[in-house]
């Protein structure tokens, strides 16, 4: 069974700093990641996408992929409390099989 | 461009009930999925569509059912309604078959069974 297994939280950091939310998942077959943010009582918002091992930035967002290791990690610099949310860890299986699978999501707060 | 709209929102139906949920997708998105999104497990893959084929399923009974139409539009229904279905129902359209691009959620349905 595909798993996708994320700290739910909550992770508490100082305005200003690196938020570091990670994520790992079981199947080796995965060829799609993907972070959402979903603020409460909101859909999830799709924030950055990577398929190849490495990092991948878009403003303050850094998205890692390591699949040897079978890990994906998000990093926001200069956090704000607009940041505080759940992220959301999904991944989808090479050749398009079964949808996106999604971890519980970790509850980042980031404080003023 | 308009993002992706499910009707309604808000939803409450007996149990033993029927229910029909509707998502458009974005302008030009032929690839349409459904997600239910509880407390408990969190969101989970129902199913996904491509030019009117049903491309994958989740682990869901067989209560639970899709189609799409010529234009991408998608319905879902769900049958014989229980307590356990209560949710946030949420559709997301991708701009390419199997969302290799990503998946733009919609507000979603909230339906609650009583």
């Amino acid at each position: 069974q595909k798993e996708v297994e994320q700290n739910s939280g909550p992770l508490s950091v100082p305005e200003g700093a690196i938020a570091s939310l990670n994520c790992t998942y079981s199947d080796r077959g995965s060829q799609s990641f993907f972070w959402y943010r979903q603020y409460s009582g909101k859909s999830p918002e799709l924030i950055m996408s990577i398929y190849s091992n490495g990092d991948k930035e878009d403003g303050r967002f850094t998205a890692q992929l390591n699949k040897a290791s079978q890990y994906v990690s998000l990093l926001i610099r200069d956090s704000q409390p607009s940041d505080s949310a759940t992220y959301l860890c999904a991944v989808k299986a090479g050749g398009g099989a079964d949808g996106l699978t999604f971890g519980k999501g970790t509850h980042l707060i980031i404080q003023p | 461009k308009a993002g992706v709209t499910q009707t309604p929102r808000y939803l409450i139906k007996t149990r033993g009930q029927q229910v029909t949920l509707s998502c458009s997708p974005i302008s030009g998105h032929r690839s349409v999925s459904w997600y239910q999104q509880t407390p408990g497990q969190g969101l989970q893959f129902l199913f996904e569509y491509f030019s009117e084929t049903q491309r994958n399923k989740g682990n869901f009974p067989g209560r639970f059912s899709g189609r799409q139409f010529s234009n991408s539009r998608s319905e879902m229904n769900v049958s014989t309604l229980e307590l356990g279905d209560s949710a946030l129902y949420l559709c997301a359209s991708s701009p390419g078959d199997k969302g290799v691009y990503g998946y733009t959620f919609g507000s979603g349905t909230r339906l609650t069974v009583v």
